[in-house]
Order: C-alpha cells, then sequence, then structure tokens
C-alpha cells in the first residue's frame, strides 16, 4: 500500500524559480527520504532525514518534517533544466515491509 | 566503484512463463532490495535480503522470490507470468539495509509480458 502520497502530481515552472513539492504520510515513521528518477531509469537518492530531525540541506535541496502532522516538503532552490525528473518521497514505518514510497511529483523545468 | 547492474535491461515473456532478473550490487554492500514500479500502483517494494536471508518483504503472491548469493549478488524470479507483472524493476544496495542507509539504485530491468 502507498503511504507517501505526493502534491502536487506534477508541476512546471520556469528555470530559475524554486519547487516545492509536499509528502504526506499515514503511520509514525524512522525517517522519510527523497529520490529524483530520470524518465524511467533508476532512482537516485537525493536525502534522508530521521524522525527527530526538523530540517535538512544538501546543496539546492531543503527538506522539511513536521512529523506532527505527518509531512515533509521538498523545496529546490533556482531551479534548473536538468532538475526535470519525477521525485518520490519513501517512509520507513519500522515494519517488515521495507520502504513505502508516494506516486511522485513530476516536475517539469521550462528552459 | 561500479555501480548497480541489473540483467537483462529489456525482457519480452508471454503469459504463464517464468523470468529471472539478476542484480550486482555495489562491492561491500550486504543489502540488496527489489521494487517493482508500474504507471497504476507506481513503486512497490518486493523484498530486501542482506547476508544472504531476506530481511523484509511486501505484499506480493508467492509467485514472486528471491534469493542472495554469498557474493552479494541477487536472483529475482516471478513464475507463472502474467499480464500484469509487466513493469520496470528495479534493486537497489546499500550498505547496512534499506532503514538507516542511502539506497543506490540500478537502472531496472523492464519486463513486458505478453
Amino acid at each position: 500500500s502507498q503511504q507517501g502520497e505526493e502534491d502536487p502530481q506534477a508541476l512546471s515552472i520556469q528555470e530559475g524559480e524554486n519547487a516545492t513539492m509536499n509528502c504526506s504520510y499515514k503511520t509514525s515513521i524512522n525517517n522519510l527520504q527523497w529520490y529524483r528518477q530520470n524518465s524511467g531509469r533508476g532512482l537516485v537518492h537525493l536525502i534522508l532525514i530521521r524522525s527527530n530531525e526538523r530540517e535538512k540541506h544538501s546543496g539546492r535541496l531543503r527538506v522539511t518534517l513536521d512529523t506532527s502532522k505527518k509531512s515533509s516538503s521538498l523545496l529546490i532552490t533556482a531551479s534548473r533544466a536538468a532538475d526535470t525528473a519525477s521525485y518520490f518521497c519513501a517512509t520507513d514505518g519500522g515494519g517488515a515491509d521495507g520502504l513505502t514510497f508516494g506516486k511522485g511529483t513530476h516536475l517539469i523545468i521550462q528552459p | 566503484k561500479a555501480g548497480v547492474t541489473q540483467t537483462p535491461r529489456y525482457l519480452i515473456k508471454t503469459r504463464g512463463q517464468q523470468v529471472t532478473l539478476s542484480c550486482s550490487p555495489i562491492s561491500g554492500h550486504r543489502s540488496v532490495s527489489w521494487y517493482q514500479q508500474t504507471p497504476g500502483q507506481g513503486l512497490q517494494f518486493l523484498f530486501e535480503y542482506f547476508s544472504e536471508t531476506q530481511r523484509n518483504k511486501g505484499n506480493f503472491p508467492g509467485r514472486f522470490s528471491g534469493r542472495q548469493f554469498s557474493n552479494s549478488r541477487s536472483e529475482m524470479n516471478v513464475s507463472t507470468l502474467e499480464l500484469g507483472d509487466s513493469a520496470l524493476y528495479l534493486c537497489a544496495s546499500t550498505s547496512d539495509g534499506i532503514r538507516t542507509d542511502t539506497q543506490y539504485f540500478g537502472p531496472g530491468t523492464r519486463l513486458t509480458v505478453l
């Protein structure tokens, strides 16, 4: 079953603008991860945030986690054409069913 | 270090057949996980193997099975293929496991069932 739900499903912005994607989940988690996927290829790990962390940065990426609202956001600043991809959040609920992925946000950066 | 490799990259099978997919993890990684990705269901976790033992399992029928060898290479088998098994199958490796570690994904095997 899908636990993480990304919002919006699709997002189109101009190059240079910031892109924000949200992820909501249903049960308590140990950590939450964000991944990027280009055109049906393998996923690339972007960032992992643990349940006791509220914010994390990595280059142009900023991730926040609000466990009280069961939500996370991924901010990409100063977007580039190469950021065009699908972005997924994945949650680890601590059970034996591994990671649970959302259906993703498809981000399009217009040149 | 070489990345995660998956073979074959593309596969076409017919209903009722079985298929075996292979995944070679990054050198030194002991955990290999498998995922199925379809347009309708998205990315779904199949199973994780760690040091030749299945450690976690998703909600898939018994037709889906896997194993891991002593060199950490892993295979996934699907028996009695159904049309709905058409998907991109991704494997990922980590050093210690999917819960605390970054997963490195392979390019995937695209399976088409006719």
